[in-house]
């Protein structure tokens, strides 16, 4: 099935820097979403973009829906050895019920 | 219960045989998704039942794959003749509706076809 690509593919970095990832897709979504995932957990939902432009924070996360619909980025600030995991965009079309395509997934390892 | 769970959550089964995946969804919860992670990849959706409507079966991969859900609750994700490509993460999801709403993940089962 179809995958969104997800940049980087992995990060190593040093706690306390800030990061940055994003998505891109060839197809538009009405909605884009950014989950985390822990080892042998499901994932978690983050945040969520519903309109083109839109800027959100959670904390110390801010994500960006892109002015084309075919793209999102997710920044963390100031990373916390807890950030560790694997970040996941989703998108989703509108009239495509509730199901959901997600990105190849950015690896994130914070070192101390 | 508190959130979506799955049984087993961890499944060893041989080429060919037949495997079935549980997912109790949360109490109230009106639609459930089975996405599918191979390693190392993100989620792939294969199928979605909202209420009483016919499931949205557009990610099931083969026609060896099935699922159903019962009374609007459980479901179960059915491999027959399983494959060693069938090797993955089965996740369940559930949502209080099936419009825009948060969808709440399982920990997932773990297959591992020999």
């Amino acid at each position: 099935g179809q995958q969104l690509n997800q940049s980087p593919q992995s990060m190593f970095i040093q706690e306390g820097e800030d990061v940055s990832m994003n998505c891109t897709s060839s197809s538009i979504f009405n909605t884009w979403l950014w989950y985390k995932q822990d080892p042998g957990e499901g994932p978690v939902l983050l945040i969520a973009l519903y309109k083109a432009g839109e800027l959100t924070s959670n904390g110390r996360l801010t994500a960006q829906f892109g002015i084309t619909r075919k793209d999102s980025f997710l920044n963390i600030s100031a990373s916390i050895p807890s950030d560790v995991g694997i970040y996941f965009c989703a998108g989703r079309v509108t009239g495509g019920g509730n199901k959901l395509t997600f990105g190849t997934g950015t690896q994130l390892k914070v070192e101390l | 219960g508190a959130g979506v769970s799955q049984s087993p959550s961890n499944k060893v089964t041989e080429k060919g045989k037949d495997v079935e995946l549980r997912c109790d969804p949360i109490s109230g919860h009106t639609a459930l998704y089975w996405y599918r992670q191979s390693l190392g990849q993100g989620l792939e959706f294969l199928i979605y039942f909202q209420g009483n409507s016919a499931p949205d079966k557009s990610g099931l991969p083969s026609d060896r794959f099935s699922a159903e859900r019962t009374g609007g609750s459980v479901s179960t994700l059915t491999i027959q003749r399983t494959q060693q490509e069938d090797s993955a993460v089965y996740l369940c999801a559930s949502s209080r509706d099936g419009s825009t709403d948060t969808q709440y993940f399982g920990p997932g089962t773990r297959l591992t076809v020999l």
